[in-house]
């Protein structure tokens, strides 16, 4: 069964203070990892795909990176506009839907 | 109108009562999905239309009924429902049916009394 684990749950930065965010998967034969923000009382927008081990794509303050076993979300210098949760996605190779995770709610403090 | 749209965008129903969702997406794609999102759960797919044909049903209640008339429109008929419904309802559209990029409506809000 196809598995999608983030964390943390919730982080909590101060403007200015880079992290990063986990997203753990087990998909048999991914064919796309997927990065999506979500807005409270919104729907998602979607980010990145990453399709490749050791494929990277940004945007803005923001770097997705993928490996065999897990995707990161860098988010660097964030600003409180970065607020929200941000969810990623996995699909597999022989199933027609994506398996999301749980999400981390991001707050940045100013 | 641009991107995919859904009405309306709160609703409240008693346990007896009919009610319908609505999406329309304006971006010339030909799948459509219905989720569910509840408080700390992942997004459930409910249902997947490609070129207004049913691919996907993961086992939803009946008391779903999804309905495409056409790639732009999909409607979730909802009946007889059960307070543990209530939840976000996301439509989203892709280009195709294979679960590649999704864009996603603001959501229904349902409330289940």
């Amino acid at each position: 069964e196809d598995q999608v684990t983030q964390s943390p749950e919730a982080l909590r930065l101060q403007e200015g203070e880079s992290s990063s965010l986990n997203c753990s998967y087990t998909v048999s034969g991914l064919r796309g990892l997927f990065w999506y923000r979500q807005d409270p009382g919104k729907g998602p927008e979607f980010l990145f795909t990453l399709y490749s081990a050791g494929e990277e794509k940004e945007k803005e303050r923001l770097k997705a990176t993928l490996t065999k076993k897990e995707s990161f979300l860098h988010i660097t210098a964030p600003k409180p506009e970065d607020s929200a949760t941000y969810l990623c996605a996995g699909l597999s190779g022989s199933a027609r839907q994506l398996t999301f995770g749980s999400g981390t709610q991001l707050t940045v403090l100013p | 109108e641009t991107g995919v749209t859904q009405t309306p965008r709160h609703l409240v129903m008693g346990m007896t009562n009919k009610k319908s969702l609505k999406c329309e997406q304006h971006l010339g794609h030909n799948a459509m999905y219905w989720y569910k999102q509840s408080a700390k759960k992942p997004l459930e797919l409910m249902f997947v239309y490609s070129l207004e044909e049913r691919v996907e049903n993961n086992s939803v209640p009946s008391r779903f009924s999804p309905e495409c008339p056409n790639s732009s429109h999909l409607f979730l008929h909802l009946h007889t429902l059960q307070p543990e419904d209530s939840a976000l309802y996301l439509c989203a559209s892709s280009q195709d049916g294979q679960g590649n990029e999704q864009f996603f409506g603001p959501g229904t809000r349902l409330t289940v009394l």
